[in-house]
């Protein structure tokens, strides 16, 4: 089956730890992305990559880190700078196709709380 | 800042009903628009894409795109109590390769 998983489902996460947020792919997709949704509210990108060892920040990149060094997986890493880490997180991959060919598509989800 | 609103309803329609959704977008240049159906708690996933001025019909879901108004809707016809979701607008932006999203329209289908 292809598709986007994320592991794990659920993390928590003590006052002044690093966590890290897996996601990989088998869909072939070269653009890989990670967005934060708090209640309620829309999708925020934080970091997003096109190419292996290659990826860009996105609005609200502050207190995170992710890697490329493989296509297929682009973890994520949520640092003690980040200061109200709890949300869901959503990975999600597409295609590079350019212009209307290109569609994106989301992994499970992993809901981090801080405890 | 390019940016992609919708009305944060809820928007409650009876069950057999059409419900409407509406979504206007900032960047005029903009080519490609999606929607995505997502569950409490659950991740988005993808209903429609669309790029082309007019309808677009899949099942019970139709987009439709107006360019020159820079809205895309998505209409569900014969609504069910389980579209009872969050539906996300998303517009891709032509000049990276990020994809924009509004903040979601909660729709409630009462049986």
């Amino acid at each position: 089956d292809g598709g986007i998983t994320q592991s794990p489902k659920y993390l928590f996460r003590k006052e002044g730890q690093n966590v890290t947020l897996s996601c990989e792919q088998n869909l072939n997709h070269d653009a890989m992305y990670w967005y934060r949704q708090d209640p309620g509210q829309g999708l925020r990108l934080i970091y997003y990559s096109q190419i292996v060892n290659d990826f860009q920040k996105g609005d609200i990149a502050e207190g995170y880190s992710v890697s490329r060094e493989k296509k297929e997986s682009f973890p994520l890493t949520v640092t003690s700078a980040q200061k109200n880490p709890t949300a869901f997180y959503l990975c999600a991959s597409s295609t590079l196709y350019g212009r209307h060919l290109d569609t994106q598509y989301f992994g499970p989800g992993t809901r981090l709380t801080v405890l | 800042q390019k940016e992609v609103e919708q009305n944060s309803g809820p928007l409650s329609v009876p069950e057999g009903a059409i419900a409407s959704l509406n979504c206007t977008y900032s960047d005029r240049v903009s080519q490609s628009f999606f929607w995505y159906r997502q569950y409490s708690g659950k991740s988005p996933e993808l209903i429609m894409s669309i790029y082309s001025n007019g309808d677009k019909e899949d099942g019970r879901f139709t987009a439709q795109l107006n360019k020159a108004s820079q809205y895309v809707s998505l209409l569900i016809r014969d609504s069910q109590p389980s579209d009872s979701a969050t539906y996300l607008c998303a517009v891709k932006d032509p000049g990276t390769y990020k994809y924009i999203f509004g903040t979601g329209t909660r729709l409630k289908v009462l049986a």
